[in-house]
């Protein structure tokens, strides 16, 4: 079946670094979307996009459809941001389905 | 704003119980999805739904069932709880090719 492998598994920053976290993918994808969740939370949609880059506030996502792989910056980081980065890759437009990575965990200290 | 709730927020039950767990949401999505987290696992797909009526099998679906009554409602039924059957269970809401929001999660502990 299709797999989701993010990288890194975790992520220490100190406030203020940026952050590019990493998804692959291992069957064609129509979009990637990216979720946030703080621990005991829900999932939190940052950005979601077919192809190419999109922006949203410091955030930067990146998908290379063709290469099977995406990214997610982050810049000017901040505490606020620690918490768990999901990737979910949907296979094909009609269903809606998504296939998700484990996560990135990302800690960022002052 | 999508919104999606879930309840109960919390379950306690015993092994061969029957569990329901609940999702309402209010923005008219056609799609509505069943997962669960689990450590190590990541977010699985149990069942999901293309409409009031409608339930399919996502990568997962062995003991469970859904049921869609309507355009709001997606219920997630354990008709035999197991202990493996403990874990975080999702619903989430969107259409085909957009973005999908979550509901809060109901945290499930089969004793």
């Amino acid at each position: 079946g299709q797999q989701v492998q993010q990288s890194p598994a975790s992520l220490v920053l100190q406030e203020g670094e940026n952050a590019e976290l990493q998804c692959n993918f291992s069957s064609t994808a129509t979009r990637l979307q990216w979720f946030y969740q703080r621990p005991g939370g829900s999932l939190v949609s940052l950005l979601s996009n077919p192809s190419g880059t999109k922006h949203t506030g410091r955030l930067t996502s990146t998908t290379v459809t063709k290469e099977r792989r995406g990214s997610l910056h982050i810049s000017s980081s901040q505490i606020t941001d620690s918490g768990t980065y999901l990737c979910a890759m949907a296979p094909g437009a009609n269903t809606g389905k998504l296939t998700f990575g484990h996560g990135t965990i990302l800690r960022v200290h002052p | 704003e999508a919104a999606v709730t879930q309840s109960p927020r919390n379950k306690v039950a015993v092994t061969g119980g029957k569990v329901t767990l609940s999702c309402n949401q209010t923005n008219n999505h056609n799609n509505m999805y069943w997962y669960r987290q689990d450590t190590g696992h990541g977010l699985r797909l149990i069942h999901y739904s293309y409409g009031a009526g409608s339930t399919e099998k996502g990568d997962i679906p062995d003991g469970y069932k859904a049921s869609r009554p309507s355009q709001e409602n997606f219920s997630l039924i354990l008709e035999l709880a197991t202990p493996s059957q403990t874990s975080v269970y999702f619903c989430a809401s969107g259409d085909a090719g957009a973005t999908q929001y979550f509901g809060p999660g109901t945290r499930l502990l089969v004793l």
